[in-house]
């Protein structure tokens, strides 16, 4: 019974392709989370929601469409691929905002373009 | 100057040894601040958190951390090759419900 889970958790695409990740949290909490983990391991937060409503956008380009439709799922839409666009994505949630919060990570989609 | 710098590493500690792992940060609003330990191919799983100065111990890890100096510590005693991994510290910043990470610090425990 899988915490966080992520689908795909591989995908390899074309430059220019449009792609989908999905996330669902099965935890009961209600803020979610999408990070990008570079080759240099650096994990930085693109998204975050808190009962579907966005809460945290960080300068991540409009290629990026996060969507929650309910609390316990979290997908992001990626237009345009870009080789840059190779990463890792981390879906995570929380209980909630509060600052003491821990956040569990999914397993992670290894994305590369081609 | 990042928000929270790390050591990259790797850092090689004999097996049995006390492994210490520092983050220094630049917020010094910051309340909270976690280490998180990843396996290579994995997702980041939480073992410690600290919001107060001092130390707080949790089996073989301690953290510490120093509000006025803006550093927080983790240090494994009797490190296994299980501890082997790369160790991200975080912090909350005051102006923010975000967690900022560290690029992480990556250790290996030699038998």
């Amino acid at each position: 019974d899988t915490a966080v889970s992520q689908t795909p958790k591989y995908l390899v695409t074309q430059m220019g392709n449009d792609k989908s990740i999905k996330c669902e949290q099965n935890l009961g909490h209600d803020t979610m989370y999408w990070y990008k983990q570079d080759s240099k391991k650096f994990l930085k937060i693109m998204f975050s929601y808190n009962n579907k409503e966005l809460i945290i956008n960080e300068t991540v380009p409009n290629r990026f469409s996060p969507k929650s439709p309910d609390k316990a799922h979290l997908n992001l839409h990626i237009n345009s691929l870009e080789l840059g666009d190779s990463a890792v994505y981390f879906c995570a949630s929380s209980q909630d905002l509060g600052e003491s919060e821990p956040q569990h990570f999914g397993d992670g989609t290894r994305l590369s373009i081609l | 100057q990042k928000e929270v710098e790390q050591n990259s590493g790797p850092l090689s500690v004999p097996e049995g040894a006390i492994a210490s792992l520092n983050c220094t940060y630049s917020d010094r609003g910051s309340q909270s601040f976690f280490w998180y330990r990843q396996y290579s191919g994995k997702s980041p799983e939480l073992i410690m958190s600290i919001y107060s100065n001092g130390d707080k111990e949790d089996g073989r890890f301690t953290a510490q951390l120093n509000k006025a100096s803006q550093y927080v510590s983790l240090l494994i005693r009797d490190s296994q090759p299980s501890d082997s991994a790369t160790y991200l510290c975080a912090q909350v910043p005051s102006s923010a419900s975000k967690i900022i990470f560290g690029s992480g610090t990556r250790l290996s425990i030699r038998p």
